[in-house]
Formats: C-alpha cells, sequence, structure tokens
C-alpha cells in the first residue's frame, strides 16, 4: 500500500463548481497535512495546511483532515479557470522534515 | 513577496558528467531542502540542510549526491556522475523552521541528461 493515495484524474468541472480533492494515507505518524497548488513546470505553491483533525477554511479553499478514517479533503468554492492545475497534497510527521507527497490530481475548470 | 530562486532552469548534460544546481533561498529561512520530481511522477524527497549539516535524507540522495552552502546565499545541489534516471525536475525549498507546516519552493531546475 502506498504511503499517500491521490486520484491523478484529470478532473473537469464547469467555472463555479464546487471541487472536491482527496488523498489517503497509511502512515499514522503523519500529523501535519498540507495541499500545494503546481501549475505546469513550476514549483509548488503552498495553498493550505492543517495541524491533526479538523477543517481549515481561507476564503474559497476549505481544507479537511480525518485522521481516524486517515483521510484528507480540499474543497475549493465557485471555481474559477485559474484554478486550473494540479493539486499536491502532502504530509509529515511531527519528527522528521521532509514532504510525503501524493501523486496529485490535475484540475481543469471550463469556461 | 520572498522567493526561492534557482538557476539555470533548464540543464542539459551528458550521462557521466558532474552538474550543480543552484538556489538562492529566502533570506531569513534556515532550514533547506532539495526534492524532486521526475516526468508524471510525484514530488519526493531528497535532503533537508540545517546549521551546514544534512539532517535527514531519503534512499534517492545515495554518494552520487552531495549538497553545500558555500556562502551565506547559495545552497547546491551536486549530481556527481549523472545517469538517464537522473532526469527530473528538481526542486529547492527552504522553511523559518522545522516545525513550519509548509515550505516555500523554487519554480524548480529541470536536469536532462542524454
Amino acid at each position: 500500500q502506498k504511503e499517500v493515495e491521490q486520484d491523478p484524474g484529470p478532473l473537469s468541472v464547469p467555472e463555479g463548481a464546487i471541487v472536491s480533492l482527496n488523498c489517503t494515507y497509511s502512515n499514522s505518524a503523519f500529523q501535519y497535512f498540507m495541499w500545494y497548488r503546481q501549475y505546469s513546470r513550476k514549483g509548488p505553491e503552498l495553498l493550505m495546511y492543517t495541524y491533526s483533525s479538523g477543517n481549515k477554511e481561507d476564503g474559497r479553499f476549505t481544507a479537511q483532515v480525518d485522521k481516524s478514517s486517515k483521510y484528507i479533503s480540499l474543497f475549493i468554492r465557485d471555481s474559477q479557470p485559474s484554478d486550473s492545475a494540479t493539486y499536491l497534497c502532502a504530509m509529515r510527521s511531527g519528527t522528521a522534515s521532509k514532504l510525503t507527497f501524493g501523486t496529485g490530481t490535475r484540475l481543469q475548470v471550463t469556461l | 513577496e520572498p522567493e526561492v530562486t534557482q538557476t539555470p532552469s533548464h540543464q542539459v548534460t551528458q550521462m557521466g558528467q558532474e552538474v550543480i544546481l543552484r538556489c538562492v533561498p529566502i533570506s531569513n529561512h534556515l532550514y533547506f531542502y532539495w526534492y524532486r520530481q521526475i516526468l508524471g511522477q510525484k514530488v519526493e524527497f531528497l535532503v533537508s540542510f540545517y546549521n551546514n549539516e544534512i539532517s535527514e535524507k531519503s534512499e534517492i540522495f545515495d554518494d552520487q549526491f552531495s549538497v553545500e552552502r558555500p556562502d551565506g546565499s547559495n545552497f547546491t545541489l551536486k549530481i556527481r556522475s549523472t545517469k538517464l534516471e537522473d532526469s527530473a525536475m528538481y526542486f529547492c525549498a527552504s522553511s523559518t523552521r522545522q516545525e513550519s507546516y509548509g515550505y516555500t519552493f523554487g519554480s524548480g531546475t529541470r536536469l536532462t541528461v542524454v
């Protein structure tokens, strides 16, 4: 079983739709959870981070972590064509510095 | 907004040659990282560096790889004898402290080994 699993997509939605992106993981030591956005041929850009379980909201973005199910989500409300990118989940344990990434989900928001 | 700068953006090298990838982290950051992303695959951790020492490295980071902070601003990744399978995007990242939730990544260097 992979440490972090993420559906690669592509996911195509119309402008204005609510987007749900998800990752599952197997390592119960993970405590810090992040979502990055990556445009083609660019580096990952941090969108959201959460510690342990719970929800966090920032503008149109909401991150959720359910540690009991080892499942994290990113919701994008009122999606825009500029949201078209690859979304990477990443996580790390409390003692390690390294981030473990999912494979990324490619999102296309159409007009 | 402060950013991590990487040079060159694209490097082509012959198999067996040495390459040095360069990074200028954000000026007040103390922790530095290299990650790589082979085309179509996930971003993978290579190494973290703090206080002029490697603090953590992955199994990918073998004796062919080394890192250095030669002065107060640059952070370099050296690959001694490149292989075809080293072709990838290499990302440098930095953070203020290890507990920092997220790191700031550079735009990457695309390394092509021919």
